[in-house]
């Protein structure tokens, strides 16, 4: 079974810094995919970034940047010029390659100070 | 309006009843989850419906029940709930195609078990 570990949970950072939240998972499978989600107070579960497993180039979008060592299996998020929106919950998470289910990580609650 | 609604947002209820958690979807998507959010043990699959003949068991299945009325409709239940089923819970929808589709999450339902 697949399994997905963030061993930080909690993080913190100054407005405007960069942070890093980490995340590693297990897996027997050649391909799969990677997501990191955002949950802030509302609750709500917000897509941040997604890797394919076969592409060897890091995923980014805007801010947000991964890491993707794919024999480390390692899939760390990295937050550029943080901003006070970005304090939230965040969760890694596995998916196989036919898509079935998801696999999350225990989640990293990140402050941003002002 | 909200592509994934669930209802109620918030439930209080007592240890024996019976209680039912609504999911439906307006985005035409045939895939369907249920999860369960802990604190520090992130979420978690309870069941998940490919179609509307079709129900699979996910890690955490026992004491919960699912109804797959309509494709646009999946319905959790917890025959006789009991405070350690105490938590949050997402209903999320998926197109199906492969994992890169992106899982849509509704508000999710806080519920209490006294």
């Amino acid at each position: 079974a697949q399994t997905v570990t963030q061993s930080q949970p909690e993080m913190s950072v100054q407005e405007a810094e960069t942070v890093t939240l980490s995340c590693t998972y297990d897996t027997s499978e050649s391909d799969y995919y990677l997501f990191w989600y955002k949950q802030p107070p509302s609750r709500q579960m917000i897509l941040v970034i997604r890797q394919e497993a076969y592409k060897q180039q890091n995923a980014t979008e805007n801010r947000f940047s991964v890491n993707f060592q794919k024999a480390a299996k390692s899939f760390s998020l990295k937050i550029s010029d943080s901003q006070l929106g970005d304090a939230a919950m965040y969760f890694c998470a596995y998916a196989p390659r036919d898509g079935s289910r998801l696999t999350f990580g225990e989640g990293t609650q990140l402050t941003v100070n002002p | 309006d909200a592509d994934v609604t669930q209802t109620p947002r918030n439930r209080i209820t007592k240890t024996g009843k019976r209680i039912m958690l609504e999911c439906s979807q307006t985005k035409g998507h045939d895939r369907m989850y249920w999860y369960r959010q802990d604190p520090g043990l992130g979420l978690r699959l309870i069941y998940y419906s490919f179609d509307v003949k079709d129900i699979n068991k996910g890690e955490i299945s026992d004491g919960y029940s699912v109804s797959r009325q309509a494709q646009a409709k999946f319905s959790l239940s917890l025959e006789s709930a009991i405070p350690n089923q105490t938590a949050l819970y997402f209903c999320a929808t998926t197109a199906g195609v492969g994992a890169y589709n992106e899982q849509f999450f509704g508000p999710g339902t806080r519920l209490t078990v006294l």
